[in-house]
């Protein structure tokens, strides 16, 4: 089992609409999660991180952590074109050891 | 504020030549990472620095890699030799670790190529 899991994708949905974005991971003991989007040829860019069991807002970006679920989540509301890119999960335990999924492949369609 | 910064962008070198990595970290952030990111990959850690200790290098394949980061700020990290299957890209990422905050922000990576 991976420690940190992602469906690969391609996730396609039509401008407007929400993306969902989901990752599972395997240590109970994991405290920090992390959202990054990466474009073609550039390296990870950081848009959201959550600590805390519930939801966390940030413009149209909502990260939802369920630690007794060992599920996080990232929704994209108003998806634009311009989100299309490769969506990175990471997931941090007690020891800060970090680990990333291998990515969700999202395609905004106009 | 300038983001991490790392050079050379791209390298082309023949297998078994060495070849190094540089990177300069947000100002600031205490804690250094290099990552190597394969296609279709999420990044994996190589080595970790806490200022100029390394704290965790277990996934740093010591026979070839080493890397070094003097006074705490700047980091190299070295191949030598290398092989073919290091053809990948070379992430550095800084963090300020205080209390819970510890965002990790990548630099715009290395592409090694090894023919």
């Amino acid at each position: 089992q991976k420690e940190v899991e992602q469906n690969s994708g391609p996730l396609s949905v039509p401008e407007g609409a929400i993306a969902s974005l989901n990752c599972t991971y395997s240590d109970r003991g994991s405290q920090s999660f992390f959202w990054y989007r990466q474009y073609s040829g550039k390296s990870p860019e950081l848009i959201m991180f959550i600590y805390s069991n519930g939801d966390k807002e940030d413009g149209r970006f909502t990260a939802q952590l369920n630690k007794a679920s060992q599920y996080v989540s990232l929704l994209i509301r108003d998806s634009q074109p311009s989100d299309s890119a490769t969506y990175l999960c990471a997931v941090e335990s007690n020891n800060n050891d970090m680990r990333f999924g291998a990515g969700t492949r999202l395609t905004v369609k106009p | 504020e300038a983001g991490v910064v790392q050079s050379p962008r791209y390298k082309i070198i023949e297998k078994k030549q060495p070849v190094a990595f540089w990177c300069n970290p947000i100002s600031g952030h205490n804690t250094l990472y290099w990552y190597l990111q394969n296609l279709g990959q999420g990044p994996e850690l190589l080595i970790r620095y806490e200022n100029e200790e390394a704290v965790d290098d277990s996934q740093l394949p010591k026979d070839r890699f080493s890397a070094e980061r003097l006074k705490g700020v700047d980091s190299t990290l070295k191949i030598q030799p290398a092989e073919l299957g290091d053809s990948a890209v070379y992430l550095c990422a800084s963090s300020f670790r205080s209390g819970q905050s510890h965002e990790q922000y990548f630099g715009p990576g290395t592409r090694l190529t090894v023919t």
